[in-house]
């Protein structure tokens, strides 16, 4: 059964506090995704990767970073955490990039900023 | 503001009713829609992927048509049951935009028994 695990289902953090959300996919695809959901919103991406160490930006990368040092796992790091960043976390993988595939998607974390 | 529009935003249906909702995309630059179920306390699983005009998918009870010329989708589940509640999401993927999904808001189904 393919999985996309992400490391905290549940998360509370002090604002300006760093915060690491880490995502593992045990499928060997090329394609990561992060994205965050909120109320009334669709689920909007905070970055991509399409390889190892290759990155690019989503809709909203702002106040974000990422990591992909193996091609299982990626990291979305939050420099500094603030409370609009309260939020349900999504990591996702695809095995090509085009759209033409599914993604698959984690469990979801919910992040809380105080 | 969301390029991709999903009605209604929620519908109640009772069990073993049919019922159908909506994915309004951009027709311009497309290259596949996606439909996801999401069911609460699980992770978003996918149910389709289209690409053609006139795509008709199905799984089970469940179904889907694409019209990329008009720029819609609609999800149609037939004799409705509890275990169908869930969200449902549409996704877009432009033809120019590796990676750059557009989810809706999606619609959420409660199927009353």
């Amino acid at each position: 059964d393919v999985k996309v695990t992400q490391s905290s289902r549940y998360l509370v953090k002090r604002t300006g506090e760093k915060v690491f959300l880490e995502c593992v996919q045990d499928m060997d695809h090329e394609n990561m995704f992060w994205y965050r959901q909120d109320p009334g919103l669709g689920l909007r991406l905070i970055y991509f990767s399409y390889d190892v160490k290759m990155k690019e930006k989503g809709d909203i990368p702002e106040g974000y970073s990422v990591s992909r040092e193996k091609k299982e796992r990626f990291s979305l790091i939050l420099e500094s955490a603030s409370t609009n960043q309260t939020s349900m976390y999504l990591c996702a993988s695809s095995l090509t990039q085009g759209g033409g595939t599914e993604a698959f998607f984690g469990q979801g974390t919910r992040l809380t900023v105080v | 503001i969301l390029n991709v529009e999903q009605s209604p935003q929620s519908l109640h249906v009772q069990e073993g009713d049919s019922t159908n909702f909506t994915c309004s995309f951009p027709s311009s630059n497309f290259y596949a829609l996606h439909w996801y179920r999401w069911e609460t306390a699980k992770s978003p699983e996918a149910l389709f992927v289209m690409t053609l005009n006139g795509d008709e998918k199905k799984k089970g009870r469940i179904s889907a048509t694409l019209n990329t010329k008009e720029g819609y989708s609609y999800l149609y589940i037939k004799g409705s049951q509890p275990e169908d509640s869930a969200t449902y999401l549409c996704a877009s993927h432009p033809a120019d935009s590796w990676g750059k999904f557009q989810f809706g808001a999606g619609t959420q189904v409660v199927v009353t028994p």
